[in-house]
């Protein structure tokens, strides 16, 4: 059974930093592009970046880039997002999410999407 | 960066059918996933490909895709598919998965 356990939420101020990691079993860890994805309480899904399996390709939405890095520990099945300079506004549930993709011979096109989500972790950025 | 846009709100008797559309223009390139939320609950895929479920989907959830729409439409909609209804597509690089829709709550009556 595929299972994603985001950990390391809580309260910070403004400015500060947080950690936040997702244990992964279940599957070939290390075979698989893995993402962090949020919710605002009260909002809808916001993408938040995304790291391939051998940590080649990294993106990050413009409202984290420069602040938050995401990494992975394929030894340890274990995906990580590093805040930084954290702010009101990235208040959220975070919730780490297994990508997956294939080629679809019938169509001829290339899939992707999010097979697995964890449960999610709360960050709360307030003074 | 892309933008895939829903209709906040629709309503389906107990029983009907209801279609939640979501247009963008990455959808022309990538067919779009389809999440169901429920209040406190992680998002679970429902739809993925150009028509595909995942196990334990029930088949009345269906996916189409025309030029820069995706459809999710819920056939005899159950007072269990009440829910939040999100689309997600790769973004117009291609580079991520990093376009979610906006969002329908969908309400069984």
């Amino acid at each position: 059974e595929v299972q994603l356990v985001e950990s390391g939420g809580g309260l910070v101020k403004p400015g500060g930093s947080l950690r936040l990691s997702c244990a992964a079993s279940g599957f070939t860890f290390s075979s698989y592009s893995m993402n962090w994805v949020r919710q605002a309480p009260g909002k809808g899904l916001e993408w938040v970046s995304s790291i391939s399996s051998s940590s080649s390709y990294i993106h990050y939405a413009d409202s984290v880039k420069g602040r938050f890095t995401i990494s992975r520990d394929n030894a340890k099945n274990s995906l990580y997002l590093q805040m930084n300079s954290l702010r009101a506004e990235d208040t959220a549930v975070y919730y780490c999410a297994r990508e997956t993709s294939y080629y679809d011979i019938l169509t001829g096109y290339q899939h992707y999407y999010f097979e697995y989500w964890g449960q999610g972790t709360l960050v709360t950025v307030s003074s | 960066s892309s933008e895939l846009t829903q209709d906040p709100v629709v309503s389906v008797a107990l029983g009907q059918t209801v279609r939640i559309t979501c247009q963008g223009d990455s959808l022309r390139s990538y067919y779009a996933s389809w999440y169901q939320q429920k209040p406190g609950q992680a998002p679970v895929l429902v739809i993925y490909g150009k028509n595909n479920r995942p196990s334990g989907i029930p088949d009345r959830f269906s996916g189409s895709s025309s030029g820069n729409t995706a459809s999710l439409t819920i056939t005899g909609a159950q007072a269990e598919d009440e829910a939040d209804y999100y689309c997600n597509s790769r973004d117009s690089s291609g580079n991520h998965l990093g376009v979610f829709g906006t969002g329908t709550k969908v309400t069984v009556l």
